[in-house]
């Protein structure tokens, strides 16, 4: 078990920037999520998807933001033309679908600096 | 909509004292209930868990009850350690939806002082 991976582990850009983060979930999972944490708070939902399908997107995500996961395993989230306020952690987690809470593992993180 | 609650920190303690984390809640239905807790350096990594009201999570001597009566899911430890000092996340998810978001509380940041 190689746990939830996530690259880069920092980005810094500049505001305008379009930027991509890749995910690889663990290898049996067919749910993965991203999240957004900024400094002192909770992680945040972003979206989730159930194999290749995206089922579930919050309003956090603005047409700015793109997330995909085209064969069911890895996932790619864009951010186009970045914006400071874009600077936070972006975090992946996946889990094994099933029973009544299925657990989600989550990665280290990307680290984005929007300068 | 969804929201968890939970007490402000940074929560101080002498090696060896009790932990109490208070955390409510606030959703319609049946919630799941969990506990993360991110260690310096490191990501999220679940704690413990409770999916059904009365149910007691358990993991590395913290324990947590699901108390629907008073939307609670307060976080627990008999005797703390320097290796707990970590930030801890209460959170919850709407299975009985179907929905998988998990919405977290804002963290409270424990230090255990030897």
């Amino acid at each position: 078990d190689t746990g939830v991976s996530q690259n880069p582990r920092h980005k810094i850009t500049k505001r305008g920037q379009n930027v991509t983060f890749r995910c690889d979930p663990i290898s049996e999972h067919n749910r993965l999520y991203w999240y957004r944490q900024t400094l002192g708070q909770g992680p945040e939902f972003l979206t989730y998807f159930q194999n290749e399908a995206q089922l579930e997107k919050s309003r956090l995500l603005s047409d700015r933001f793109s997330a995909e996961r085209p064969k069911g395993s890895f996932s790619t989230l864009e951010i186009q033309r970045t914006e400071q306020g874009d600077s936070a952690m972006y975090l992946c987690a996946s889990s094994l679908a099933g029973g009544r809470a299925d657990t989600q593992y989550f990665g280290p993180g990307t680290r984005l600096t929007v300068l | 909509g969804n929201s968890v609650t939970q007490m402000e920190g940074p929560v101080t303690l002498s090696e060896e004292a009790f932990l109490t984390i208070n955390c409510t809640y606030t959703a319609t239905g049946y919630p799941s209930l969990f506990w993360y807790v991110q260690y310096p350096g490191e990501g999220l990594q679940l704690l413990l868990k409770a999916t059904k009201a009365d149910d007691k999570g358990s993991n590395k001597g913290f324990e947590a009850t699901y108390r629907k009566e008073t939307t609670s899911f307060h976080l627990e430890k008999g005797s703390v350690q320097v290796s707990d000092s970590a930030v801890y996340f209460c959170a919850l998810t709407r299975m009985d939806t179907g929905r998988r978001a998990l919405t977290f509380g804002s963290g409270t940041r424990l230090q255990v002082q030897p």
